[in-house]
């Protein structure tokens, strides 16, 4: 069975960095491309990063240079790297797997980050 | 990359069909086969309802259905049930990016 279990949310302040972790089981992360999504308060889904099969990885205009995702293999977890967080950040961060061509099979149940003094 | 656009909220009585609409442009919805839609209940795991525009994952009833036209995708919900009652959000492959995503919609079973 598929599970994708993410933690390290919290409170941080404005221009502090937070990591991101999630734990995948059932898969290996590296056989499919993972991606970060979130979601602010009363808002929509909106997409962060991707890291593809080969290790490529690619991010939203909002959050380029400031965040980057990875994985580590041997643990098979996924990573997001926040730095320079901005209260506009503040959102849950779902981890997900990449399905069939452009769609996302499954999903964790996310983590809340909040940005604020 | 603006989000597609979806109705805010889309309301049907129990045995009634509802469609969601789903407006891009020629970069994303209108230029690849690409759209999924999801369900998502709040506080859980958004869950794939339908990929590559038409197809639908092992398991997922076959009242939902999906199409598109031009630069407009579509979630057809037929036969409504409460359990259906959730926000919906489509997606599309794009020019510029993996993903973008729909503004949401809110489905209400009267």
């Amino acid at each position: 069975e598929v599970q994708l279990v993410e933690s390290g949310g919290g409170l941080i302040q404005p221009g502090g960095s937070l990591r991101l972790s999630c734990v995948a089981s059932g898969f290996t992360v590296s056989s499919n491309y993972m991606t970060w999504v979130r979601q602010a308060p009363g808002k929509g889904l909106e997409w962060v990063s991707v890291i593809y099969r080969g290790g490529n990885t690619q991010d939203a205009d909002s959050v380029k240079g400031r965040f980057t995702i990875s994985r580590d293999n041997s643990k098979n977890t996924l990573y997001l790297q926040m730095n320079s967080l901005r209260a506009e950040d503040t959102a849950v961060y779902y981890c997900a797997r990449g399905g069939s061509a452009w769609s996302v099979d499954y999903w964790g149940q996310g983590t809340l980050v909040t940005v604020s003094s | 990359q603006s989000a597609l656009t979806q109705p805010a909220s889309v309301s049907g009585s129990p045995g009634q069909s509802i469609t969601i609409s789903c407006t891009g442009t020629s970069s994303d919805v209108g230029g690849y086969n690409y759209v999924s839609w999801y369900q998502h209940y709040p506080g859980k795991a958004p869950k794939l309802m339908i990929y590559d525009v038409t197809n639908r994952p092992s398991g997922v009833s076959n009242r939902f259905s999906g199409s598109k036209s031009g630069n407009t995708a579509s979630l057809t919900i037929s036969g409504l049930q409460a359990e259906d009652e959730a926000d919906y959000y489509c997606s599309s492959y794009t020019s510029g990016s993996p993903f973008v995503f729909g503004t949401g919609t809110k489905v209400t079973v009267l």
